[in-house]
């Protein structure tokens, strides 16, 4: 089964330093990996996922076979990029489900 | 309403109560799920269902007993829980079980269990 590691519980940086939230898996076969967040008072939800190799809100992730890693980066932090962030990867089988890190809490200060 | 649906937001059982949780989603998803939040430890993925069908049960004690009578309703229900259980059971949707891996969440029923 594909285990996730996200080693921080916290990361503190100031407004404007980069982000890098970290995320090793161990997988077989081919991964998919998804980033979730959770803002204050928000529910979990969707960040990014690797397949699209896009960038939202900043934010983008490489996935990175020989390392197994699949870290969440951002060059500038926001105040409003404090949040707890989620590394996922998907299992696939009878039925596709998500299997969640232990979530690394970001917090951005002035 | 929209999207994902829980209630309620907040409850609080004694460990011979039966209670159950609702989640409704207004997405038009075929597959629901039970996840489990709690402290300090990975969100843990409970039930699984797609189209009404229960297709992943992962070792979860049968105190835990989940309904699905359509494809936009799930329930669990509660009996004889322990204090251990006390924890943000979150609900989510996705298009279909088979899917790229989108989860849409409810806002979570926190449970206490005394």
């Amino acid at each position: 089964a594909q285990r996730v590691t996200q080693p921080e519980k916290l990361l503190s940086v100031f407004k404007g330093a980069p982000v890098e939230l970290k995320c090793n898996y161990s997988y077989s076969g081919s991964p998919e990996l998804f980033w979730y967040v959770q803002y204050s008072r928000q529910r979990l939800q969707l960040l990014l996922r690797h397949i699209s190799r896009e960038s939202i809100k900043g934010f983008t992730a490489d996935l990175n076979k020989g390392e197994t890693s699949f870290h969440l980066k951002k060059p500038f932090a926001q105040e409003e990029d404090s949040a707890m962030y989620y590394c996922a990867p998907l299992n696939t089988g009878t039925a596709s489900k998500l299997t969640f890190g232990t979530g690394t809490r970001l917090q951005v200060t002035l | 309403e929209t999207g994902v649906t829980q209630t309620p937001r907040h409850l609080v059982m004694g460990m011979t109560n039966k209670k159950s949780l609702k989640c409704e989603q207004h997405l038009g998803h075929n597959a629901m799920y039970w996840y489990k939040q709690s402290a300090k430890k990975p969100l843990e993925l409970m039930f699984v269902y797609s189209l009404e069908e229960r297709v992943e049960n992962n070792s979860v004690p049968s105190r835990f007993s989940p309904e699905c009578p359509n494809s936009s309703h799930l329930f669990l229900h509660l009996h004889t829980l322990q204090p251990e259980d006390s924890a943000l059971y979150l609900c989510a949707s996705s298009l279909t079980s088979g899917g790229a891996g989108e989860l849409f969440f409810g806002e979570g029923s926190r449970l206490t269990v005394l």
